[in-house]
C-alpha cells in the first residue's frame, strides 16, 4: 500500500545549522511529491513540490528539496535555520490509492530551533 | 493568493451535539477536501468533493457527513458529537488539473473540543 515514513518525530537545531528532514515514499509509479509546513496554530502551507524534470527543487523561504528515484526519497533541506523556521513539517505524495487521487501524508516531523 | 477560510478557529461542543464546520474558498477551485490531524498520526482524509452537490467517502468518514451546495463552501456535519472526535479539522482546496493529486491549499483549522 502506498505510504509515507518521517523517520524523525522531534528535530532539534541551532539557529543558523543546517537541517534535513527525511521522507520516505511507498509507491509504484512516479510520484508527485510535496512538502508543507504549519506553524503553530495555523494551517498548512506548501513549501516546494515535485512533479517531474529536475529532481532537485527549490521552494518558499530557502527550502529545498531532492528527489531520489533510487532510494523512494525526498529529503528536505535548508542551509541555515532561523528561529522562526520552528514548526512541524509534513511530507505528502498524491497517489491513486483506495479508489480515488488524494494525498498521503507523513506522520509529521517538529523542528524545535534553539538560539 | 488563494485563501481558504474556516468558519472557527476554535469549538467546543458537547457529547451528542449536531456540529458543523463550515469552509470558505475563494479561488474558483473544483475540489475541497475535509481532513482531521491528530498527533502522530499526520492528516487524515475524511471527505473530498469534486464538484457541487458531489461527494465522495475518504478513509476515515465514519461519524461524519458533508454538504457542497455551492462551489465555493463545503460543510462538514459531525452528526452526533463525540469525545473521540475532539481533534484539529483542516478543509482544503485544489484546482482541477490534478484532483487529488494536485497541491492543496488548506485553511487555518478548526480545532474542535468534545466534552
Amino acid at each position: 500500500a502506498q505510504s509515507v515514513t518521517q523517520p524523525d518525530i522531534h528535530i532539534t537545531v541551532s539557529e543558523g545549522a543546517s537541517l534535513e528532514l527525511r521522507c520516505n515514499y511507498s509507491y509504484g509509479a512516479t510520484p508527485y511529491l510535496f512538502w508543507y509546513v504549519q506553524s503553530p496554530g495555523q494551517g498548512l502551507q506548501l513549501l516546494l513540490k515535485y512533479f517531474s524534470g529536475d529532481t532537485l527543487v527549490q521552494g518558499i523561504k530557502g527550502f529545498e528539496a531532492e528527489f531520489k528515484r533510487s532510494q523512494s526519497s525526498f529529503n528536505l533541506r535548508k542551509p541555515s535555520v532561523h528561529w522562526s523556521d520552528a514548526a512541524e513539517y509534513f511530507c505528502a505524495v498524491g497517489a491513486f490509492s483506495g479508489g480515488y487521487n488524494k494525498l498521503i501524508f507523513g506522520a509529521g516531523t517538529r523542528l524545535a530551533v534553539h538560539p | 493568493d488563494v485563501k481558504v477560510t474556516q468558519s472557527s478557529r476554535y469549538l467546543v461542543k458537547r457529547t451528542g451535539e449536531k456540529v458543523f464546520l463550515e469552509c470558505v474558498q475563494d479561488m474558483d477551485h473544483e475540489n475541497m477536501f475535509w481532513y482531521r490531524q491528530d498527533p502522530g498520526l499526520g492528516l487524515r482524509l475524511i471527505y473530498f468533493s469534486y464538484d457541487v452537490k458531489m461527494k465522495e467517502k475518504g478513509d476515515i468518514p465514519e461519524g461524519y457527513s458533508v454538504s457542497r451546495e455551492k462551489k465555493e463552501r463545503f460543510s462538514l456535519i459531525l452528526e452526533s458529537a463525540s469525545t473521540n472526535q475532539t481533534s484539529m479539522y483542516l478543509c482544503a482546496s485544489s484546482p482541477e488539473s490534478g484532483g487529488g493529486t494536485d497541491t492543496q491549499y488548506f485553511g487555518p483549522g478548526t480545532r474542535l473540543t468534545v466534552l
